[in-house]
């Protein structure tokens, strides 16, 4: 299943510097996308979300934009911080569907000190 | 802040064996879910459940696997016998309503059929 993709396993940043993440989604009846963040050991937390209807989401340090016509969405970090480093996955949902998520691989990242 | 809890944290089982998994969603929410991941594979999205039944499940989910939610608090996932390839990270989530946001996984339960 490849509805989802990010293609990036993994990223190393600087702290203090911009982490961006991205995703590529294939099915144009997702028209909801979350990110999440998820320790070893722990479940995903969520982190941000973005309906279809808008191109960009901020919230603090997070900000999430949606590029309806390449299918493509990227998170973006900034400043990142040590305890940033974690594994980010994208998820897609169509609401239609009934509101499951569809993950990506996820993304490594560590933002060294 | 509320949380789903998932108990146990770790299962050992034999091939072959009934297992059970242990879900406390949050308390007022309505929708409830399983999803699980195999050691490096995606989450995957397994079930489904509102107003007491299945609203929707994966070609994953075959009959082997069920779910109940016996009393006002809990949800389980029983997998009947299970196989090698059942061994993966289980997690349960619930949400409120319509609104994602309140879309919330548990700490998972690791699964290892031997």
């Amino acid at each position: 299943d490849q509805q989802v993709k990010q293609n990036s396993p993994s990223l190393s940043v600087q702290e203090g510097r911009i982490s961006i993440l991205n995703c590529d989604y294939t099915n144009s009846m997702f028209d909801y996308f979350l990110w999440y963040k998820k320790y070893p050991a722990e479940g995903p937390t969520f982190l941000i979300s973005i309906s279809s209807i808008k191109d960009k989401n901020e919230d603090g340090r997070f900000t999430v934009f949606l590029n309806k016509s390449a299918k493509h969405l990227s998170l973006h970090i900034v400043p990142s911080q040590p305890g940033d480093s974690a594994v980010y996955f994208c998820a897609a949902s169509a609401r239609a569907a009934g509101n499951k998520l569809t993950f990506g691989g996820g993304t490594r990242v560590l933002v060294k000190p | 802040e509320p949380e789903v809890t998932q108990t146990p944290s770790h299962q050992v089982t034999q091939m072959g064996q009934e297992v059970i998994l242990h879900c406390v969603p949050i308390s007022n929410h309505l929708y409830f879910y399983w999803y699980r991941q195999i050691l490096g594979q995606k989450v995957e999205f397994l079930v489904s459940f509102y107003n007491n039944e299945i609203s929707e499940k994966s070609e994953i989910f075959d009959d082997q696997f069920s779910v109940e939610r016996p009393d006002g608090s809990n949800f389980t996932l029983k997998i009947r016998s299970t196989k090698l390839e059942d061994s993966a990270m289980y997690f349960c989530a619930s949400r409120l309503g319509q609104q994602f946001y309140g879309y919330t996984f548990g700490s998972g339960t690791r699964l290892t059929v031997v």
